[in-house]
């Protein structure tokens, strides 16, 4: 399958601080990129759809002006934590999505492939 | 986006079948049904899609009826390095034209016993 990267792995940082997370569709490109969070023992919950050259589309309650997101090419597509709290702490991932392969109807299936995840905490 | 009703937990024993049923009733005619496994601290990965009759790739196959209101995901010969979470989930991944964003549901929590 195709492969997704995120950078960093995890990352530590203090309250009221900014991160930035990568996320890089290795050997495909996409056009759309999709940015999640995860608390432990749940399940993913979806932040924001990115398209490329864009501006993303945040899902109701996940506030824009906080997590801000770039996808400034068909390979990257980045999540910024701006003003970081400890509520914030959590692990995020990102996912790109590709072509499959079209079925008997003629229509082309879409493919997500999701990266390694980011852990981030917030002290 | 359709909602997707799947166990909560299940439990195995090494070289057994496992077999997870998802229910998606109001499924409409764009959607794809797709599964992912979990492990703990990583991404989910991609295990099969499907969007009728019966799909087989080299770790799983997804049988999916007629009417499509629900998918089964077949495990063959499960080992323990199969506990994960699984997801089922339904959206029409963009071939109707959509930004096709997958919604997760809770998943099924696959336990493999020695």
């Amino acid at each position: 399958g195709a492969v997704v990267s995120q950078h960093p792995s995890w990352v530590i940082c203090k309250s009221g601080t900014s991160v930035k997370i990568e996320c890089r569709s290795l050997d495909f490109q996409a056009t759309t990129m999709f940015w999640y969070r995860q608390f432990p023992k749940q399940s993913l919950m979806l932040m924001a759809t990115s398209n490329e050259g864009s501006k993303a589309t945040y899902e109701q309650g996940v506030e824009k002006d906080k997590f801000l997101i770039n996808h400034a090419s068909l390979t990257l597509s980045t999540l910024t934590v701006t003003s970081a709290h400890p509520e914030d702490s959590s692990f995020y991932i990102c996912s790109a999505r590709a072509l499959g392969t079209r079925d008997s109807r003629g229509w082309s299936s879409y493919e997500q492939y999701f990266g390694p995840g980011t852990r981030l905490t917030v002290t | 986006l359709a909602k997707t009703t799947q166990p909560i937990s299940m439990d195995s024993y090494e070289g057994q079948e496992v077999n997870i049923t998802c229910s998606h009733n109001n499924i409409a005619t764009n959607d794809y049904i797709t599964w992912y496994q979990q492990f703990p601290s990583q991404g989910p990965r991609f295990i099969i899609q499907g969007y009728k009759t019966k799909v087989t790739n080299e770790v799983a196959s997804l049988f999916i009826p007629a009417d499509r209101k629900s998918s089964t995901l077949s495990l063959p010969r499960v080992s323990l390095s199969d506990t994960a979470v699984y997801y089922c989930l339904v959206g029409d991944n963009g071939a109707g034209g959509s930004q096709g964003n997958l919604i997760f549901g809770k998943g099924t929590k696959l336990s493999v016993k020695p």
